[in-house]
């Protein structure tokens, strides 16, 4: 059975760079079947995907966040990462990690960690 | 437009019929997908492509598309059906991502 687990700090100051990790289990992330994603959720309101990647180092980011945001993957540790930079209280979310299929009509998420709360404050 | 538009919510009494729908011109060359959320939880996918119904979902969930609208349909509504229920697609490719804004189903 796949799991994920996201892992980082809780607590960012604003202005620095939050910084996650996702650990993979049950499953390679070299799979060349499979891309990999983060998204977000802000307390109390909707879902923002954020980036994905492939192990390859392939990687698609949402146009409002592109600036901001690093997706890498560490494939001897079977994790992704995932880099946000200039923070504010506004980034404060539930962030969740993500198996991805990469499926023609539509790129979809399948398997999700159990997500972690990030706060953006001083 | 990349946007996916959803009712922020629906109620409807146990053994009921709900049907949350989601519009977005993206839906009218992509896949819709759905996701079930439940308070504390992550998003659980409960219909794929539109109308596939994943490995252990319960047949009281369909989905159905119509041009730019796509719905899904809860039939028999319990009340472990309350929930927020997110539709995704993509827009621009199929690799880029976009959620609806999500809706709450009330089982009064």
């Amino acid at each position: 059975q796949l799991q994920l687990q996201e892992s980082g700090p809780g607590l960012v100051k604003p202005s620095e760079t939050l910084s996650l990790t996702c650990s993979v289990s049950g499953g390679s992330i070299s799979s060349s079947s499979y891309y990999w994603g983060w998204i977000r959720q802000p307390p109390g309101k909707g879902l923002e995907w954020i980036g994905s990647m492939y192990y390859g180092g392939r990687t698609y980011y949402n146009s409002s966040l592109k600036s901001r945001v690093t997706i890498s993957v560490d494939t001897s540790k079977n994790q992704f990462s995932l880099k946000l930079s200039s923070v504010t209280a506004a980034d404060t979310a539930v962030f969740y990690c993500a198996r991805q299929i990469p499926s023609v009509g539509g790129y979809y998420f399948d398997y999700w960690g159990q997500g972690t709360l990030v706060t953006v404050s001083s | 437009s990349s946007e996916l538009t959803q009712p922020p919510s629906v109620s409807v009494s146990p053994g009921q019929t709900a049907r949350i729908t989601c519009f977005g011109d993206a839906l009218s060359r992509r896949y819709a997908f759905w996701y079930q959320q439940k308070p504390g939880q992550a998003p659980v996918m409960v219909i794929s492509k539109g109308t596939q119904r994943p490995s252990g979902i319960p047949e009281r969930f369909s989905g159905s598309s119509s041009g730019t609208t796509v719905t899904l349909t809860i039939s028999g509504v319990q009340a472990e059906d309350e929930a927020d229920y997110y539709c995704q697609s993509a827009a621009s490719s199929d690799s880029y991502v976009v959620f609806g804004g999500g809706t709450k189903l009330t089982v009064l």
